[in-house]
């Protein structure tokens, strides 16, 4: 089972503008982790952030994180082409499970040129 | 490139069938987690191994077994394949378990008819 709701699933975007992805979980994390899937491939990550933290930046990338809500959105500034793939939140949670990521269902981007 | 790579990358298989994958861990990593990726879906936690042992187990049936050899390699075999077991295959190595930053391969897609 999943942990994670993305909104919206798919959003489709003009190169240039920003992308905004939200992420909403169940239960107590540790950590939240946004990582980029191209066409089926392999997942990049993109950028971690603590349950102590409330907002971090990755060049174009800036993720915040509210914990009394549950809730997590990835932001990307001036997207380019490139940036066209899936993007999937990931919590790590406090239980004895070693490092069991639970995924979204991800939101799928496009960026129009 | 994250150091992680996986065999083979695509696979077909008959019902009923056996099948192993292979993953190979990133230098200096001694810690690998498998996923499945359903089209559509974000990646499901199947387990974990740390230094041989397993670390942690999804919700998965046991025909979905793993191994960690020595060298921190790992294979996951599926018995008894069904068509719901198409999917992608995801390993992913890290330093330790817990907390650290996983290095996800690009995955190997098995399809069972």
């Amino acid at each position: 089972s999943q942990q994670g709701e993305e909104d919206p699933q798919a959003l489709s975007i003009q190169e240039g503008e920003n992308a905004t992805m939200n992420c909403s979980y169940k239960t107590s994390i540790n950590n939240l982790q946004w990582y980029r899937q191209n066409s089926g491939r392999g997942l990049v990550h993109l950028i971690l952030i603590r349950s102590n933290e409330r907002e971090k930046h990755s060049g174009r990338l800036r993720v915040t994180l509210d914990t009394s809500k549950k809730s997590s959105s990835l932001l990307i500034t001036a997207s380019r082409a490139a940036d066209t793939a899936s993007y999937f939140c990931a919590t790590l949670g406090f239980s004895n499970q070693g490092g069991k990521l639970i995924f979204g269902q991800g939101t799928e981007l496009s960026v129009k040129p | 490139e994250t150091g992680v790579t996986q065999s083979p990358t695509h696979l077909i298989k008959t019902r009923g069938q056996q099948v192993t994958l292979r993953c190979s861990s990133q230098s200096g990593h001694n810690t690998v987690s498998w996923y499945q990726q359903a089209l559509g879906q974000g990646p499901q936690f199947i387990f974990q191994y740390y230094r041989e042992e397993e670390n942690g187990r999804g919700n998965f049936p046991p025909r979905f077994s793993g191994l960690q050899f020595p060298n921190y390699s790992s294979e996951l075999n599926v018995n008894a394949l069904e068509l719901d077991d198409s999917a992608l295959y995801l390993c992913a190595s890290s330093l330790k378990p817990g907390v650290y930053e996983q290095y996800f391969g690009p995955g190997t897609r098995l399809t069972v008819t």
